[in-house]
């Protein structure tokens, strides 16, 4: 089972409608949450970081916790096609030690005009 | 503030020589964490030190070191080099503990 589990997509959605991104992991332990974005040939940047259950809010964007189920999730509301990148959900801490980010494989997000 | 910044941007190498990568880390940032990304393993955690310490190291082999000085930049070395090193490698900075990493624009390298 890898750590940190992600569907690669690509998920395709039309602009304006609302992107839903997933993620598992498998440390129980695991403290801090991350999603960051990565578009084609950049590095990774951080949109959005959640360490306690329940919602989040920045914007656009909404992270959700649910550490019973071993679950992250990212909503973008009025998906731009700006927003076309990979989506990287990170998890530390607990069995892996410090600052060791693990990282799931990425969800590929095409908004279409 | 400045972000993390990496050099060189581009390296292209042959196998078996050696390279050296370096990381600045963000003004008062004291962690520096190294990540190879390819595209068939992802992004997978190198080594992370803090305070001039390496305080995790990822599943790669002895080739690959690295060193943090006392201002808090951070190289990381690998020798030898082989075909399957040609990735980006990315450095990030913290303040520590389990706080948000942020990252450099990478340093791809290529090896022929």
């Amino acid at each position: 089972q890898k750590e940190v589990e992600q569907n690669s997509g690509p998920l395709s959605v039309p602009e304006g409608a609302i992107a839903s991104l997933n993620c598992t992991y498998s440390d129980r332990v695991s403290q801090s949450f991350f999603w960051y974005r990565q578009y084609s040939g950049k590095s990774p940047e951080l949109i959005m970081s959640i360490y306690s259950n329940g919602d989040k809010e920045d914007g656009r964007f909404t992270a959700q916790l649910n550490k019973a189920s071993q679950y992250v999730s990212l909503l973008i509301r009025d998906s731009q096609p700006s927003d076309s990148a990979t989506y990287l959900c990170a998890v530390i801490g607990g069995n892996t030690g410090f600052q060791k980010l693990v990282f799931g494989t990425g969800t590929r997000l095409l908004v279409s005009p | 503030k400045a972000g993390v910044t990496q050099t060189p941007r581009y390296l292209i190498k042959t196998r078996g020589q050696q390279v050296t990568l370096s990381c600045s880390p963000i003004s008062g940032h004291r962690s520096v964490s190294w990540y190879q990304q390819t595209p068939g393993q992802g992004l997978q955690f190198l080594f992370e030190y803090f305070s001039e310490t390496q305080r995790n190291k990822g599943n790669f082999p002895g080739r690959f070191s690295g060193r943090q000085f006392s201002n808090s930049r951070s190289e990381m070395n690998v020798s030898t080099l082989e075909l399957g090193d040609s990735a980006l490698y990315l450095c990030a900075s913290s303040t520590g503990g389990s706080e948000t990493q942020y990252f450099g624009p990478g340093t791809r390298l290529l090896v022929l």
